[in-house]
């Protein structure tokens, strides 16, 4: 099983509609992470948080939340979703005496209609 | 803020050796990330460097020149599998920033 999971994995939506992402994790990391990926763009930072009370922007927030239920778990909310949202999203965690080490979900692939 | 370069696209024989460069600016730097990611798949992490000098990990290699803003992945030995995109990271805090990837295509 991953140590990250990602869900849904894909999803299909339509304009103006709200979307869940869920992260979980068994890694025991107190760092959570979103980024989206778009092709010739790369990853770039949504959210992020380093402890269950702990919200933080990144450089994409706008038209995005997140809730942190859990240290396990990381959710990413799209409140009215709108087509230039439809990219790959990752969740990632890292933790301990580690570097930094990113530690990535599968992904999933929203496409806004 | 970060601004990382790196190129777009390599394109290499296998067997051959391929050097991917990354350079970067930044307002604080804490080390620097080379992942490697498949289409359609999760990045996953090739190497890091918080110091100056050459990182070995068998076939690949990343060096580092903090004073430059400077880093290259080498990609020794190609093989097939190798054929994916690198992306390079820089860690400020406990943040990092990614470059939009080199999509490497290894021929026969």
């Amino acid at each position: 099983d991953a140590d990250v999971t990602q869900t849904p994995r894909n999803r299909i939506t339509k304009t103006g509609k709200r979307i869940m992402l869920e992260c979980s994790q068994t890694k025991g990391h107190d760092r959570m992470y979103w980024y989206r990926q778009d092709p010739g763009l790369g990853l770039r930072l949504i959210y992020y948080s380093f402890d269950v009370k702990d919200i933080n922007k990144g450089e994409i927030s706008d038209g995005y939340s997140v809730s942190r239920q859990a240290q396990a778990k990381f959710s990413l909310s799209l409140e009215s979703a709108i087509p230039n949202q439809t990219a790959l999203y990752f969740c990632a965690t890292s933790g301990g005496a580690n570097t930094g080490e990113l530690f990535f979900g599968e992904g999933s692939r929203l496409t806004v209609l | 803020g970060q601004n990382i370069d790196q190129p777009t696209e390599m394109t290499a024989t296998e067997g051959a050796i391929v050097q991917i460069n990354c350079t970067y600016q930044t307002s604080g730097f804490n080390g620097l990330f080379w992942y490697q990611q498949h289409a359609g798949e999760a990045p996953t992490f090739l190497s890091y460097n918080v110091l100056d000098g050459l990182e070995e990990k068998g076939r690949f290699s990343s060096f580092l020149s903090r004073s430059k803003g400077y880093s290259y992945l080498l990609l020794k030995e190609l093989q097939m599998k190798d054929s994916a995109s690198y992306l390079c990271a820089v860690r400020e805090e406990y943040k990092l920033s990614f470059g939009a990837g080199t999509t490497v295509t290894v021929r026969a």
